[in-house]
């Protein structure tokens, strides 16, 4: 069973840092692009990143671009978010999502958790 | 970047009406467009992807269609389970991009 597991969360002030991990099993991690997802309280859907399976593709929304990088430990199964420079506008709750394998839709997705940037 | 947008953002059905809800996008996105639906406090689910094919497991009371820039998620027989909010989302380039939502209320 797929099987993805969102941690990392938690209240920082503006300014900030925080790294999200996301660790997965029951699949080849290798074979799968990762992305993270955010979703402000109340709001839709913001794709946030994405990284191939090898690490060495990686693409960024504007809004995050310089200050967050996505990475990935193909030996440990787990998908990182080092956040940095945080905003208010930040705030939100963050999945880790797996792609399809043949597509860059989502098929699997961690429970969230929850970044809250306050002073 | 490519806009999608959704309409409309929120209606009420009933069990068993035939629901229609439409996603645009400001350019062409050829097939590469997934479905999703949201409950409350929960992560999203894929539906449909390609535009019109069924996730695994999915009901086939889901049905999508569509291509180029406007799209369409249709449910057939609303079930008591299927109230909840539906996103759709391009895949065709980066950055990806969501829809703003629909709401699917009683």
């Amino acid at each position: 069973e797929v099987q993805l597991l969102d941690s990392g969360g938690g209240l920082v002030q503006p300014g900030g840092s925080l790294r999200l991990s996301c660790a997965a099993s029951g699949f080849i991690f290798t074979g799968y692009a990762m992305s993270w997802v955010r979703q402000a309280p109340g709001k839709g859907l913001e794709w946030v990143s994405t990284i191939g399976g090898g690490g060495d593709i990686i693409f960024y929304a504007d809004s995050v671009k310089g200050r967050f990088t996505i990475s990935r430990d193909n030996s440990m199964n787990t998908l990182y978010l080092q956040m940095n420079n945080l905003r208010a506008e930040d705030t939100a709750v963050y999945y880790c999502a797996r792609d399809t394998g043949t597509t860059v839709a989502f098929d699997s997705w961690g429970q969230g958790t929850l970044v809250t940037v306050s002073s | 970047a490519i806009r999608m947008t959704q309409s409309p953002s929120s209606f009420s059905a009933s069990t068993g009406d035939r629901v229609t809800i439409t996603c645009r996008a400001s350019q062409g996105v050829r097939s590469f467009l997934a479905w999703y639906q949201q409950k409350p406090g929960k992560a999203p689910k894929l539906l449909i992807y390609g535009a019109s094919t069924l996730q695994s497991g999915v009901p086939s009371r889901f049905s999508g269609s569509g291509s180029g820039t406007d799209f369409t998620l249709t449910i057939s027989s609303l079930q008591s389970e299927d109230f909840a909010t539906y996103y759709c989302q391009q895949y065709y380039t980066y950055p990806l991009a969501f829809g703003q939502g629909t709401k699917l209320e009683i």
